[in-house]
């Protein structure tokens, strides 16, 4: 089965501090994404990934980073954390489309609060 | 992108088939049809895709318009764990992401 695991269900944290979301998948994707998700929103992509060291932005950029580093790793990070960024975080992988396979296997979530 | 209307929420019965509708009138020749479904408090997961074929899989089935400016995501025979909002998605061919918008809300009654 794929696993896609995300580092913490749960987080709280400060206006201001850094903030590292982690991601993990252990069936050798190519591509891994990170959304949010928000209430009357729906999920809206922040940044995919087709390889390592390799990034490209999605509909809402601003205010994230992400790295890869090694091709199962992909993680978000918040700059200087901001109330608006409070939100569930959902990372994604997938097979590179021109190869088999279509489906994008998800994370449990990370709900983020920003106090 | 190209863009899909589907219904806000839906309602159905335990055991009975549920139709779920989405238009895509803007739909080009190169875009596939993907449905994904997101349970409560979970992420979401993949149900079917298509081009232009209708498909079937041990989830659903999915009936594609001859014109292909509409899909049906079909379940056979629903069950409470089917209550999920459900995602109609048109991807590019050789896109590398989705677009997922707002999705029905489908309840099932027992």
């Amino acid at each position: 089965d794929v696993k896609v695991t995300q580092s913490s269900r749960y987080l709280v944290k400060r206006t201001g501090e850094k903030v590292f979301l982690e991601c993990v998948q252990d069936m050798d994707h190519e591509n891994m994404f990170w959304y949010r998700q928000d209430p009357g929103l729906g999920l809206r992509l922040i940044y995919f990934s087709y390889d390592v060291k390799m990034k490209e932005k999605g509909d809402i950029p601003e205010g994230y980073s992400v790295s890869r580093e090694k091709k199962e790793r992909f993680s978000l990070i918040l700059e200087s954390a901001s109330t608006n960024q409070t939100s569930m975080y959902l990372c994604a992988s997938s097979l590179w489309w021109g190869r088999a396979g279509y489906e994008q296997y998800f994370g449990p979530g990370t709900r983020l609060t920003v106090t | 992108d190209a863009k899909t209307t589907q219904p806000n929420s839906m309602e159905s019965n335990e055991e009975e088939p549920v139709h779920l509708p989405c238009n895509h009138s803007t739909i080009s020749g190169t875009d596939y049809i993907h449905w994904y479904r997101q349970l409560p408090s979970q992420g979401p997961e993949y149900v079917i895709h298509g081009l232009t074929s209708n498909v079937n899989n041990r989830m659903a089935s999915l009936a594609i318009a001859e014109d292909r400016k509409s899909s049906t995501l079909i379940l056979h025979r629903a069950t409470l764990r089917d209550a999920a909002v459900y995602y109609c998605i048109l991807r590019l061919q050789g896109a590398q992401k989705l677009v997922f918008g707002q999705g029905t809300r489908l309840t099932i009654n027992p």
